[in-house]
């Protein structure tokens, strides 16, 4: 697509429930990237993936959060038992991994708001 | 390891007055860095980076940050803002040798008043 594209853009919980954010890259961006953005701060880093694989998963906060890109492009986070201190707006962002390098530009979508009450 | 301050929450100011959001970084080894802005119900979009070479960059919007690196410092200026500049800058570092994992900071809202 034309550029990422983030669903649900809004998502209401309750606390304990499982939840499922959806990102579709952009096409033939081999790097992705979920960022956790709280309000007032700044997005912070949660996991990145080189094609299929998790290449850096140390900004998952905890054993709650898991990410998925099975086929190299969509990506799910999934977070089980959620926290009212889960509310966020959860970032993704893609870019032309290959050759992976700091000066790669990464496109963000819009976000998923999720609200746990 | 990487960090990021932005020394202002918040920045308001009048139409057509110039402007300077601050940004200083720390990190042990040579950075990249960048400016993405976010409009009200947007996704960030990147303004400008520092990559190497001259040490000015500048936005097609008339924005212009400057790397300085004995201050360790990217601050972003523009002279003349407009009220469509009101948005959440947010100041950011990458590792040259690394893939893409920015650090932000927490971001300056700059408002714009007529």
């Amino acid at each position: 697509g034309a550029g990422v594209s983030q669903t649900p853009s809004n998502k209401v919980t309750e606390k304990g429930k499982y939840v499922e954010l959806r990102c579709d890259p952009i096409s033939g961006h081999t790097a992705l990237y979920w960022y956790r953005q709280s309000l007032g701060q700044g997005p912070e880093f949660l996991i990145y993936f080189q094609g299929t694989g998790a290449a850096d998963d140390s900004g998952l906060p905890n054993d709650r959060f898991f990410a998925v890109r099975p086929e190299g492009s969509v990506s799910t986070l999934k977070i089980q038992r959620t926290e009212r201190g889960d509310s966020a707006v959860y970032l993704c962002a893609s870019s032309p991994g290959v050759p992976a390098s700091g000066a790669n530009v990464l496109t963000f979508g819009a976000g998923s708001r999720l609200t746990v009450l | 390891a990487q960090s990021v301050t932005q020394l202002d929450s918040q920045v308001p100011v009048f139409e057509e007055a110039p402007v300077e959001l601050r940004c200083n970084y720390s990190s042990s080894v040579s950075v990249y860095l960048f400016w993405y802005v976010q409009y009200p119900n947007q996704g960030l979009q990147l303004l400008l980076k520092y990559l190497s070479g001259s040490t000015l960059v500048e936005s097609i919007n008339g924005f212009e940050a400057e790397f300085n690196k004995s201050q360790t410092s990217f601050h972003l200026r523009k002279p003349s803002v407009h009220i469509s500049d009101t948005a959440e800058y947010f100041c950011a570092v990458s590792d040259p040798g690394g893939y893409n994992k920015l650090i932000f900071g927490a971001g300056t809202r700059l408002a714009v008043h007529p």
